[in-house]
Parts: C-alpha cells; sequence; structure tokens
C-alpha cells in the first residue's frame, strides 16, 4: 500500500516566488492535515481537511498561505508570494476519520528553502 | 501558548538503560495521547498511543503512562537501542477539538552504545 505522498522533496527558490507544495493522501482516508516543522516550533498545524472541506485553518501564518483539496485523493498547500521565514520542513498527513482514535499517516516531507 | 509541552529538549541514554520522556498538557479536553518517533529525512511515524480511560499502555519495550490528575505522560523505552535514537513528539487530541492533533516540540534521544 503506498503511503502518503508529497511533491517536491526539496524545493529551492528565491524571496518572492510562488512556492506549491502537492500531497496524495493514502486511499480511503477522509482527513488530511498539513503540518509545518520548524527547529523553533516544532511541528504547528498549519489547516486540515475532513471530506474535502477545511475545517480548521487557523494555524495559517497569513494570507500569503492558502491550501485546496479539489478531491479526495490531492491537495495542495500554496505559498505567494514566498519569504526566507517559511523555510521548513512542510509535512501532509492523513487519518481514517471516526471516532476518537487511529493514528496519523504522515509523508516524507517537502523541505522547502526561500532565499 | 503552547498546549503540549515537552520541556527537555535533549536526552542521551546509555545503550541497555531506561529511556524516560517525557510530555505536558494543559488542556483538560484531550483525552487521547499518541507518541511518534521521526528520523532525520523522514516523516513521523505512529509510535504508541494511550486514552485518557487508562494509565499505561505497553507495547513491546515500550510503555506510556499517563497522570490525568497532573496532565502529564511519559514515554519509557526499555532497554534502549542505538536504532531508537531520533526526536520523539508528543501528541494530543480530543473530540471536542476537532479530532485535530496538537503536537509538543519533539525531544531528540540519543542512545550511546
Amino acid at each position: 500500500d503506498a503511503g502518503v505522498i508529497q511533491s517536491p522533496r526539496h524545493e529551492v527558490t528565491e524571496m518572492g516566488q510562488e512556492v506549491t507544495l502537492r500531497c496524495k493522501p493514502i486511499s480511503g482516508h477522509n482527513s488530511l492535515f498539513w503540518y509545518r516543522q520548524t527547529m523553533m516550533r516544532g511541528l504547528e498545524l498549519l489547516i486540515y481537511f475532513n471530506n474535502n472541506v477545511p475545517i480548521d485553518d487557523s494555524g495559517m501564518p497569513e494570507d500569503r498561505f492558502s491550501a485546496k483539496m479539489p478531491n479526495a485523493s490531492f491537495s495542495t498547500l500554496k505559498i505567494q508570494p514566498s519569504e526566507p521565514r517559511d523555510s521548513a520542513v512542510y509535512f501532509c498527513a492523513s487519518r481514517d476519520r471516526g471516532p476518537n482514535t487511529g493514528e496519523l499517516f504522515f509523508g516524507e516531507g517537502s523541505r522547502l528553502t526561500v532565499l | 501558548d503552547q498546549q503540549v509541552k515537552q520541556n527537555s529538549p535533549s536526552l542521551s541514554v546509555q545503550e541497555g538503560r531506561i529511556s524516560i520522556l517525557n510530555c505536558d498538557y494543559t488542556n483538560s479536553m484531550f483525552d487521547y495521547f499518541l507518541w511518534y518517533k521521526k528520523y532525520p529525512a523522514e516523516g513521523p511515524t505512529f509510535l504508541i498511543s494511550i486514552s485518557s480511560i487508562k494509565d499505561k499502555n505497553e507495547d513491546g519495550r515500550f510503555t506510556v503512562f499517563l497522570n490525568k490528575s497532573a496532565k502529564h505522560l511519559s514515554l519509557h523505552i526499555v532497554p534502549s537501542q542505538p536504532g531508537d535514537s531520533a526526536v520523539y513528539f508528543c501528541a494530543a487530541s480530543g473530540d471536542n477539538y476537532g479530532q485535530n492533533f496538537v503536537f509538543g516540540p519533539g525531544t531528540r534521544l540519543s542512545v550511546l552504545p
């Protein structure tokens, strides 16, 4: 079974450029999460979706960040324009929604460097 | 304000000894707790969980203890092995929390041979 698939694995871009990160969750999972990992703050939740609908985007840093989930098998996280402080590893995770059980399955992450 | 805290950024333990990683939380609505392990350049992977109706859960060398009154949980690894060297994240969730997971900042464990 394929796990959560993220692309690109690494992205180096210049300040002001648009960045798009992609995620394919595990088939059958109906919740999808975007996290950001930094040295200072550890793993921070940016946004999560249930059944393709955004439920909580309070963790999105500012309007430069947007996320979409057009269908059950694909999500994007976009940063426009990017800034050096956005440099981090961005993780996508999915889970099977249900009662309060179940683990998150993470992708391998997208390491973003903004110069 | 962090709702899940791991106050030790790092921990070093000798191979064969016990590793104890600690986690504190502030939100009394959390009722489900998990530990994840993360190796460099990989995503976090699930290790062990505990529901608030229990105070202990064991899986092989890994045991998680929950003290609800103190809002504290700990992960014990016995015996520690060099392959356990990783960053360990504590996470919490709750029905009233929108099925979201809140992670602590992580503790880097180094098991020395």
